[in-house]
C-alpha cells in the first residue's frame, strides 16, 4: 500500500496569515506517460462529509477560493492556504488515487490562533 | 444537482452483517464517466476506502477488507450497496458513499471523490 503522511497534524495560524500543509507518499504518484500527479485534497468540518478541493495535485475543484493551492509532484505536495479566513478551520486530509489500496493521510488539523 | 444518500441500519451486532444502500439522485448511476463506492471514517479517526463499484459491476475492493466486503449495484433502482460480515466494535464508524471520477490513464482506473453523501454512523455493539 501507499502510505500517505501528512505534516504537522494540527497548526493553528491567525487570520490573513499563510497556513501550509505537507502531504508525502511513500511512493511517487507521478504517472510519467501524461506527468499527472494522482492526488486530492479534501477538506472536512465537523459533522460534514469531506469535500474536495484540489485534483490532480494541483488543480482547483470548482467554487473553491483561489486562495487554496496545490503543489508538488512525485512524492511530495503542499496544500497552501495563502490568506486564512475563518471559514477555512477544518480537518485537511490528503489522498492518492494512484493505486489501489487509495489512501488517505491521516489529517491535519487547522485551526485559527 | 447530485446527491447520495446513506440508509441503513445504525446499530449492528457483533458477528452480523453491516448492510448500507446509497440512492442516487439528480442523475444516473449508469454512467460511463464515473465509479461510485464506500469510504469510512471510525470516530476520530481518518479516512479509509473500503471499496468502488462501476454500474456495470465491475468491482475493486481494499485487500484488507476484501473477504468481508461486498459491493453490489441495481441500476433500476439507482442505488449501489454495501455488505460487511463477521463485524466486530473496529467496525463503528461513519459510512459514506461517494462518486469518484473514472479516467483510464494509469493504474486502477477509480481516481478522485467529487460528491460524497452526509454519511450514516454504524454502531456494532452487542
Amino acid at each position: 500500500d501507499i502510505v500517505m503522511t501528512q505534516s504537522p497534524d494540527s497548526l493553528a495560524v491567525s487570520l490573513g496569515e499563510r497556513a501550509t500543509i505537507n502531504c508525502r507518499s511513500s511512493q511517487s504518484v507521478l504517472y510519467s506517460s501524461n506527468n499527472q500527479n494522482y492526488l486530492a485534497w479534501y477538506q472536512q468540518k465537523p459533522g460534514q462529509p469531506p469535500k474536495l478541493l484540489i485534483y490532480w495535485a494541483s488543480t482547483r475543484e470548482s467554487g473553491v477560493p483561489d486562495r487554496l493551492s496545490g503543489s508538488g509532484s512525485e512524492t511530495d505536495f503542499t496544500l497552501t492556504i495563502s490568506s486564512l479566513q475563518a471559514e477555512d478551520a477544518a480537518v485537511y486530509y490528503c489522498q492518492q488515487y494512484y493505486t489501489t489500496p487509495y489512501t488517505f493521510g491521516q489529517g491535519t488539523k487547522l485551526e485559527i490562533k | 444537482q447530485l446527491q447520495l444518500q446513506e440508509s441503513g441500519p445504525g446499530l449492528v451486532k457483533p458477528s452480523e452483517t453491516l448492510s448500507l444502500t446509497c440512492t442516487v439522485s439528480g442523475g444516473s448511476i449508469s454512467t460511463t464517466t464515473y465509479y461510485w463506492g464506500w469510504i469510512r471514517q471510525p470516530p476520530g479517526k481518518g479516512l479509509e476506502w473500503i471499496g468502488s463499484i462501476y454500474y456495470r459491476g465491475t468491482t475493486y475492493y481494499n485487500p484488507s477488507l476484501k473477504s468481508r466486503v461486498t459491493i453490489s449495484v441495481d441500476t433500476s433502482k439507482n442505488q449501489f450497496s454495501l455488505k460487511l460480515s463477521s463485524v466486530t466494535a473496529a467496525d463503528t464508524a461513519v459510512y459514506y458513499c461517494a462518486r469518484h471520477v473514472q479516467y483510464a490513464a494509469g493504474p486502477g482506473g477509480i481516481r478522485y471523490s467529487d460528491n460524497w453523501g452526509q454519511g450514516a454512523l454504524v454502531t456494532v455493539s452487542p
